[in-house]
């Protein structure tokens, strides 16, 4: 059973525009919520996160936003540049005994920004 | 630069012969992690170590063990592997395992099983 869903496989964006990454997940007992992007060949690099504490987190040109009600967030870059063309994976922290949390991973959204 | 590093890029295999995967890490972290993704799936874990605390995750198949000899070094050892264990292998490191950690990952291993 998925609990983080990201439900759009790709998306393609104009440069210079606008983004949005979208991120389900079922389990009300996350806490906190990270975003990386992976580019072909290379690992996941962390991008930016949110405490479920937060409804928004910003870092440059890239947002994300958490509606806890609608457990959903969202990753907004703008303006787009050819070089976010990237997957990129939501991924929430899971408290599983003790002090120890691990990371649920979503699917990944492949982002291809068009010059 | 401080990074994690696995070995090889690509591993092929015959079904049923043992294969080992390397990583290696620079950053001095307590944890290392193996994930496992298979294509168009989100990474899995199958299990971390907290120095050479082993964790295992309750669905990982027997088949696929591990070992951490020092705080550089961690191996995913593949026992017999089968068609369905082909896909990239990442590892991961982090500091502790508290809610805020955050992972860096090597370049994964693809393994291929013919």
């Amino acid at each position: 059973d998925q609990q983080v869903k990201q439900n759009s496989p790709s998306l393609s964006v104009q440069e210079g525009r606008i983004s949005i990454l979208n991120c389900d997940y079922t389990n009300s007992m996350f806490d906190y919520f990270l975003w990386y992007k992976k580019y072909p060949a290379e690992g996941p690099t962390f991008l930016i996160s949110i405490s479920s504490i937060k409804d928004k987190n910003e870092d440059g040109r890239f947002t994300v936003f958490l509606n806890k009600s609608a457990k959903h967030l969202s990753l907004h870059i703008v303006p787009s540049q050819p070089g976010d063309s990237a997957v990129y994976f939501c991924a929430a922290s899971e408290r599983y005994g003790g002090a120890t949390n691990k990371l649920i991973f979503g699917t990944g959204t492949l982002l291809a920004v068009q010059p | 630069d401080a990074m994690v590093i696995q070995n090889p890029r690509y591993q092929v295999t015959q079904f049923g012969k043992p294969v080992t995967l390397s990583c290696s890490q620079t950053l001095n972290h307590n944890v290392m992690y193996w994930y496992q993704q298979k294509s168009s799936q989100a990474p899995k874990l199958l299990f971390h170590y907290y120095d050479k605390d082993f964790n295992n995750e309750a669905d990982t198949p027997d088949n696929f063990q591990s070992r951490r000899p020092n705080t550089s070094f961690c191996f995913l050892d593949i026992r017999s592997p089968g068609l369905g264990d082909a896909a990239m292998y990442l590892c991961a490191t982090s500091r502790g395992t508290g809610v805020r950690e955050k992972l860096f990952f090597g370049s994964g291993t693809q393994l291929s099983v013919l």
